[in-house]
């Protein structure tokens, strides 16, 4: 299995703020590489596929880029909606496998 | 406005079958470009994807090899909604159950179901 290693594990930060999450795929998966965020007692909710395509209807804040093994997921200023718990995804090959997220907490 | 609605029970007795149904509106299960998936989520495991059904001219499923000797995942076309049959159950399987749209785009999961907390107790 693909294992995708997220970091940091938690990040502290402030509404306004530019924040950048890593992930690191155990193997090339090209840009079959998805984010998500999670917010307590809701299901994830999808933001960026392809590692680099916006999903619809989410703010063009959230961007994403990388291709093979690292892709980062940056937020350009941080809203108070966004403090959430955030995973990676590879779509690559099955089993599709997550990163262990990474929360991202009010400083 | 896709939506997906489970349904099923949130306690299970230890070697007995955990059964859930995802019921679809706004798509359909026979729909060619997606595909249908149960995904699970737990403090120990984190995010766990189980498998998955989708038709192309005929119907294919797909599961995590983790699972696989106990996992089944069926559409029914008369209900327009899927199912995740899951045997011989143990506290370890004790996680929130979710459905999943894997949609055509990137090959992400677009739609999720509300989630399902399911406990494997006595």
């Amino acid at each position: 299995d693909i294992q995708m290693t997220q970091s940091p594990s938690s990040v502290f930060a402030s509404v306004g703020d530019r924040v950048t999450i890593t992930c690191r795929a155990s193997q090339d998966i090209s840009t079959w590489l998805v984010w998500y965020h999670q917010k307590p007692g809701k299901a994830p909710k999808l933001l960026i596929y392809a590692a680099s395509s916006l999903q619809s209807g989410v703010p063009s804040r959230f961007s994403g880029s990388g291709s093979g093994t690292d892709f980062t997921l940056t937020i350009s200023s941080l809203q108070p909606e966004d403090f959430a718990t955030y995973y990676c995804q590879q779509a690559n090959s099955f089993p599709y496998t997550f990163g262990q997220g990474t929360k991202l907490e009010i400083k | 406005q896709v939506q997906l609605q489970q349904s099923g029970p949130g306690l299970v007795k230890p070697s007995q079958t955990l059964s859930l149904t995802c019921a679809i509106s706004g798509d359909s299960v026979s729909s060619n470009s997606v595909a249908w998936n149960w995904i699970r989520q737990s403090p120990s495991r984190g995010l766990e994807w189980l498998g998955r059904t989708y038709y192309r001219s005929k119907w294919y499923n797909d599961y995590a090899v983790s699972v696989k000797s106990r996992i089944t995942i069926n559409p029914d076309t008369s209900k327009n909604q899927f199912s995740l049959q899951f045997n011989s159950v143990t506290p370890e399987d004790t996680a929130v159950y979710y459905c999943a749209r894997a949609g055509p785009k990137g090959r992400a999961f677009d739609i999720w179901g509300q989630g399902t907390m399911v406990t494997v107790s006595s």
